[in-house]
């Protein structure tokens, strides 16, 4: 079992581009999630997926958007990138959302200059 | 919204000492309560899970109180080992959404 997976692992964009990151989990999971970590500020939500077909809204979604393409991959997508987000990203997944053990993945360090 | 604080930022203990790790959030109404392990530019790793209904989980070396009606859980590892190096979050999700709030961290060094 690979767990879970993100693509790219490093990425550097320009102000006003746009990227979608991928997020892939073979564990069967449910409930998938999206996070950012800063310096200073902890992990915040970006959004999440309690289950296929669904997807809400966490504590920073402002300019993000997410696609639960089907039960294993869970994408983010940046339309028009800024310098605020700046960030490293993690996806993770649970089997039965927040009441069980979220699996995070390795991360994503984005820069966008 | 939950606050959720781990002090100190870092500590820095001898190899065989037993440490105890702090983590307290506002808001009592918590569903369950998680701590974590990140090593340097990886993920996160799961070391316990404890339900509101539960007082403590063991794995271990490892033990997590839980004490809602204080608004705190400690952390106790044993013997500690410089392997244990890194930094340890917790995580608390409160009953009115799927989420969880982070504390900062805290960064800890165990020298040999």
């Amino acid at each position: 079992n690979a767990g879970v997976t993100q693509t790219p692992k490093f990425q550097v964009l320009k102000t006003g581009q746009s990227m979608t990151l991928q997020c892939a989990q073979d564990m069967n999971h449910n409930s998938m999630y999206w996070y950012r970590q800063d310096p200073g500020m902890g992990l915040r939500l970006i959004y999440y997926s309690a289950s296929e077909g669904t997807t809400d809204k966490g504590e920073v979604p402002n300019g993000y958007n997410v696609s639960r393409l089907n039960k294993r991959e869970f994408s983010l997508r940046l339309e028009s990138a800024a310098p605020s987000q700046t960030s490293v990203y993690f996806c993770a997944s649970s089997w039965a959302g927040s009441t069980d053990t979220q699996y995070f993945g390795p991360g994503t360090r984005l820069t966008v200059l | 919204k939950q606050e959720v604080t781990q002090i100190p930022a870092a500590l820095s203990v001898p190899e065989g000492e037993n440490l105890v790790l702090n983590c307290s959030f506002t808001d009592s109404a918590i569903y369950n309560l998680q701590w974590f392990r990140q090593d340097p530019g990886k993920g996160l790793t799961s070391l316990l899970l404890i339900q509101s209904s539960q007082r403590e989980q063991t794995s271990g070396r490892l033990n997590a109180s839980l004490d809602k009606s204080s608004g705190r859980s400690t952390l106790y590892i044993a013997a500690s080992q410089p392997g244990d190096s890194a930094t340890y979050l917790c995580a608390a999700n409160i009953n009115t959404g799927n989420q969880f709030y982070f504390g900062t961290g805290t960064s800890l060094t165990v020298i040999p």
